[in-house]
């Protein structure tokens, strides 16, 4: 059974480092073919793809937010993680990890930035 | 970026009635192992993402038949044959052909 659940600070200030982890099972990153994600979600809005990262460490960043984003991976704990530096007020939104492929998602983190 | 263009915004149809989303890319989503990674998704209010069909038209486990997927390249279809009313929420296409992935903007399914 797959699972993946994802975790953060809750609140941050603007200009902070977000830190978001996302602790699966089920399935290992350290296994051919396989890959997770970061997506996010402002309240009420759309979805946006942040940054992917592969069994072989290969890493995909949304250009958008290219400079921002650093996604790794923690192989014998089952994790995996997304920073985004310097937080302003449009960073605040729901974010989700998913197993690539996007079959398997988590119930989302929500992360509000404000002064 | 790849440019999903998603309509309706939203949909009202009764129970029993069939339903119809289009989803057109701003290019090609053949990759080059010759797959589509044309994925649609459902948002129920309060929940994550679900993917209902993965690869066009291939349905995910559990997810019954009443919904199908057709299309190719640029030119993407989700049909309901008959709606329900747990089938109520945010559709959504998603393209995992190219980087970055890119979403549709989203389909609101509501009762008549």
């Amino acid at each position: 059974q797959v699972t993946l659940k994802e975790s953060g600070p809750g609140i941050l200030q603007p200009s902070q480092t977000l830190s978001l982890t996302c602790t699966f099972s089920g399935f290992s990153l350290s296994t051919y073919g396989m890959g997770v994600g970061w997506i996010r979600q402002p309240s009420g809005k759309g979805l946006e793809w942040l940054a992917n990262i592969w069994w072989d460490d290969d890493k995909y960043y949304n250009p958008s937010l290219k400079n921002r984003l650093t996604i790794s991976k923690d192989t014998s704990n089952n994790q995996a993680f997304l920073k985004i530096t310097n937080v302003d007020t449009a960073d605040t939104a729901t974010y989700y990890c998913a197993r690539m492929g996007f079959a398997y998602w988590g119930q989302g983190t929500l992360v509000t930035v404000s002064s | 970026d790849v440019v999903m263009t998603q309509t309706p915004v939203s949909l009202s149809v009764a129970i029993g009635q069939p339903a119809s989303i289009s989803c057109k890319s701003s290019q090609s989503l053949v990759h080059s192992d010759g797959k589509t990674y044309l994925n649609w998704l459902l948002q129920r209010p309060g929940q994550s993402p679900k993917r209902l069909i993965y690869l066009v038209s291939k349905l995910d486990s559990g997810i019954p038949d009443r919904f199908s997927g057709s299309g190719s390249e640029t030119d993407f279809t989700l049909k309901i044959s008959r709606v329900e009313a747990d089938d109520l929420g945010v559709y959504y296409c998603l393209q995992g052909t190219h980087f970055p992935n890119t979403f549709g903007a989203g389909t609101k399914l509501e009762l008549k």
